[in-house]
C-alpha cells in the first residue's frame, strides 16, 4: 500500500498567517493526490485535486502544488473558518490511502 | 443538488451483523463508482470500499475484506455496506463518497458502535 506522510501532524496559527502543509507519498503517485478539509463534526470537503487544481467553490487563497512523492497545501492567508484538519489522499493506487492529517489550531 | 444521505448505523454487539445504505440524489447515480469511508473516534479517515459504477467490481481494504460486502441498486439509487463478524475497532462514522476522480461529494456519516 502507498503510505502518505503528512507533517505537520499540528500547528497552531494565526489569522492572517502563510500556512504550508506537506504531504509525502511512499512511491510515485503523479499527480494524483487530493487535498481536503475537514471540521469537527462534518464531511471531509474537497478542496484541490490532481495535485494543485481548485475545486469550484474553494476560496483561491487555498492552493496546491507537487508531484511524484512530494506535495504541499498553501493557505496563502489563514481565515478563521480554516482552522480544520486537512487530509492529503492518493488516488494512484488502490487502496486509496489517506494521510494522518494536519490540525490547524488557533494561536 | 447532488445529496448522499447515509442510513442504518447503530450500537451492535461484536459478531453481529449491520447494513448501512447510502441514498443518493441530484446526479446520475449509475455513472459514478462510490466509496465507503470511516473514522474511527479522534482518528483519520480510512478507505473501506469501493463499487464501480455499474457494479461490475469492487474492492475492500484488508481491514475488512471476506467481512463486509459492498453493493449498489442502480434503479433505486442506493449504495449498502453490509457489515459482517463485527469487532470493536469496527467502530466508526461511515461515509459514502462519490468518485469524479477525486472524491466530491461526501454523506454526512452514520455511527456504527461496536460493543458488548
Amino acid at each position: 500500500d502507498i503510505q502518505m506522510t503528512q507533517s505537520p501532524s499540528s500547528m497552531s496559527a494565526s489569522v492572517g498567517d502563510r500556512v504550508t502543509i506537506t504531504c509525502r507519498a511512499s512511491q510515485s503517485i503523479r499527480n494524483s493526490l487530493n487535498w481536503y478539509q475537514q471540521k469537527p463534526g462534518e464531511a471531509p470537503k474537497l478542496l484541490i485535486f490532481d495535485a494543485s487544481t481548485l475545486q469550484s467553490g474553494v476560496p483561491s487563497r487555498f492552493s496546491g502544488s507537487g508531484s511524484e512523492t512530494d506535495f504541499t497545501l498553501t493557505i496563502s492567508s489563514l481565515q478563521p473558518e480554516d482552522f480544520a484538519t486537512y487530509y492529503c489522499q492518493q488516488t494512484d493506487y488502490t487502496p486509496r490511502t489517506f494521510g494522518q492529517g494536519t490540525k490547524v489550531e488557533i494561536k | 443538488q447532488v445529496h448522499l444521505v447515509e442510513s442504518g448505523g447503530g450500537v451492535v454487539q461484536p459478531g453481529r451483523s449491520l447494513r448501512l445504505s447510502c441514498a443518493a440524489s441530484g446526479f446520475t447515480f449509475r455513472n459514478f463508482g462510490i466509496h465507503w469511508v470511516r473514522q474511527a473516534p479522534d482518528k483519520g479517515l480510512e478507505w473501506v470500499a469501493v463499487i464501480w459504477y455499474d457494479g461490475s467490481s469492487t474492492h475492500y481494504a484488508d481491514s475488512v475484506k471476506g467481512r463486509f460486502t459492498i453493493s449498489r441498486d442502480n434503479s433505486k439509487n442506493t449504495l449498502y455496506l453490509q457489515m459482517n463478524s463485527l469487532r470493536v475497532e469496527d467502530t466508526a462514522v461511515y461515509y459514502c463518497a462519490r468518485d469524479n476522480g477525486a472524491w466530491d461529494y461526501w454523506g454526512q456519516g452514520t455511527l456504527v458502535t461496536v460493543s458488548s
